[in-house]
């Protein structure tokens, strides 16, 4: 299976400022990697299917990129509504798997 | 509009199993996957399996496939997950979601998610 290691676990941060969330993949995945939001109570939130291909409504404050076993996204200008938690999954092959997360938090 | 509805909460002794239902609206339902991704307390998510409404195959994670079977039924656009020998261990959130094609194949990513069963396992 391939393992799917995100860091930060946590990150606090302000509204406006900038944060890098990284997905690290323990084989090469070419682009086959997604970002998901998920606000407490709440189902996942697909954010891009495949790096560098943000999901249509998604704000452009959100980028993703990377390719192979190392991929980063980015929040810029962080809004209110941009605290939550953020999960990788590599599309690449199965058994599909996710990343342990990363909670944004408020400062 | 596109959802997906899933049933209600479940509490199951262990050793029991538990069926879930996936009710699908808004779009044609054959043209897209469904898999079942769990979310237990505190872990990072799993992903169960899938099913191609269309044809009837399924897809499994090797962990789950001797417990879980995945089936449908498109005179109802419903997508049912059934797991037997309930453990402790499978108290959680339970998502259907959907995946949709492109030009070579399936993302193997989801774009709609059901709002999530809770199965809690309990002697």
């Amino acid at each position: 299976d391939i393992q799917m290691t995100q860091s930060p676990s946590s990150v606090s941060a302000s509204v406006g400022d900038r944060v890098t969330i990284t997905c690290r993949a323990s084989q090469p995945l070419s682009s086959w990697l997604a970002w998901y939001q998920q606000k407490p109570g709440k189902a996942p939130h697909l954010l891009s299917s495949t790096t560098s291909s943000l999901q249509s409504g998604v704000p452009s404050r959100f980028s993703a990129s990377g390719s192979g076993t190392d991929f980063t996204l980015t929040i810029s200008n962080l809004q209110p509504e941009d605290f939550a938690t953020y999960y990788c999954q590599q599309a690449h092959s199965f058994p599909l798997t996710f990343g342990g997360g990363t909670k944004v938090e408020i400062k | 509009q596109v959802q997906l509805v899933q049933s209600g909460a479940e509490v199951k002794k262990p050793g029991a199993s538990v069926k879930l239902s996936c009710k699908s609206s808004g779009y044609r339902f054959t043209s897209y996957t469904i898999h079942w991704v769990r979310q237990a307390p505190g872990q990072r998510l799993e992903w169960m399996g899938w099913i191609n409404p269309g044809n009837g195959n399924t897809k499994y994670s090797e962990k789950l496939q001797d417990r879980v079977t995945i089936s449908r039924d498109t005179s109802a656009s419903t997508v049912y997950m059934e797991m037997s020998s309930l453990r402790s261990e499978d108290t959680a959130l339970y998502y259907c979601a959907r995946d949709r094609p492109y030009s070579a194949g399936w993302y193997n990513s989801f774009d709609i998610w059901g709002q999530g069963t809770m199965v809690s396992v309990s002697s």
